[in-house]
């Protein structure tokens, strides 16, 4: 069945960076999109962005350019978001969530498949 | 950007109630219209797609109506374990955006 398994939770300092994991199992990992997804404590859901798994391009929204970096290892099937430049507003649950495309490969779609969430913390 | 606005806020009803939500965005996403439900603590799950499809493994108690900019998602009989936060989302173009969710609690 597929999986998404995200790193553990991380409490870092104003100005460090992190970078989460998330490992996607039993399907073919660059055939759908991956999605990236923040839930600030309290709030609702706040898209961040994706990256095409077969191409490895990125697709940032704009609050999230600069310092929201997403990047693939598609020899282990792993999807990475770093983070640099900490700050506290930062603090958040980062998921990772499979694209199913409506038509085409990498096209728009829905996100059928959600890791866990991983809880990052920044404060001094 | 696509503004997705729902309605209502939070709502509380009783078991076996019908509930209904509605969604409307800000410009046509045509029918890429997706809704999720999230409990407490875990992660987003998808319930229903392109508007009206049934995700896999969703009871039939739940339904999507819609096109264009107005949606809704449906809940016939209303259960326990339906108490969430149901959230609309438009996937016609980027970046996707969410609503600000409905908070359904069980009477």
């Amino acid at each position: 069945q597929v999986e998404l398994v995200q790193s553990g939770s991380e409490l870092k300092k104003p100005g460090a960076s992190v970078k989460v994991s998330c490992k996607a199992s039993g399907y073919s990992f660059t055939r759908y999109g991956m999605h990236w997804v923040r839930q600030a404590p309290g709030q609702g859901l706040e898209w961040l962005g994706w990256i095409n798994t077969h191409t490895g391009n990125p697709e940032y929204a704009q609050d999230f350019t600069g310092r929201f970096v997403f990047s693939l290892d598609t020899s282990v099937r792993t999807a990475y978001l770093q983070i640099s430049s900490l700050k506290t507003e930062d603090t958040a649950v980062y998921y990772c969530a499979r694209n199913i495309a409506a038509a085409g490969a990498m096209g728009p779609g829905w996100l059928d498949s959600w890791g866990q969430g991983t809880l990052v913390t920044v404060s001094s | 950007d696509t503004q997705m606005t729902q309605s209502p806020s939070s709502l509380s009803a009783s078991v076996g109630d019908r509930v209904t939500i509605t969604c409307r965005a800000s410009q046509i996403v045509v029918s890429y219209l997706n809704w999720y439900q999230q409990r407490p603590g875990t992660a987003p799950k998808l319930l229903i797609y392109g508007a009206t499809s049934l995700q896999s493994g969703v009871p039939p108690r739940f339904s999507g109506t819609g096109s264009g900019t107005d949606f809704t998602l449906t809940i016939s009989s209303l259960q326990p374990e339906d108490s969430a936060t149901y959230y609309c989302q438009q996937s016609y173009n980027t970046p996707y955006t969410f609503g600000q969710g409905t908070k359904l609690e069980i009477k």
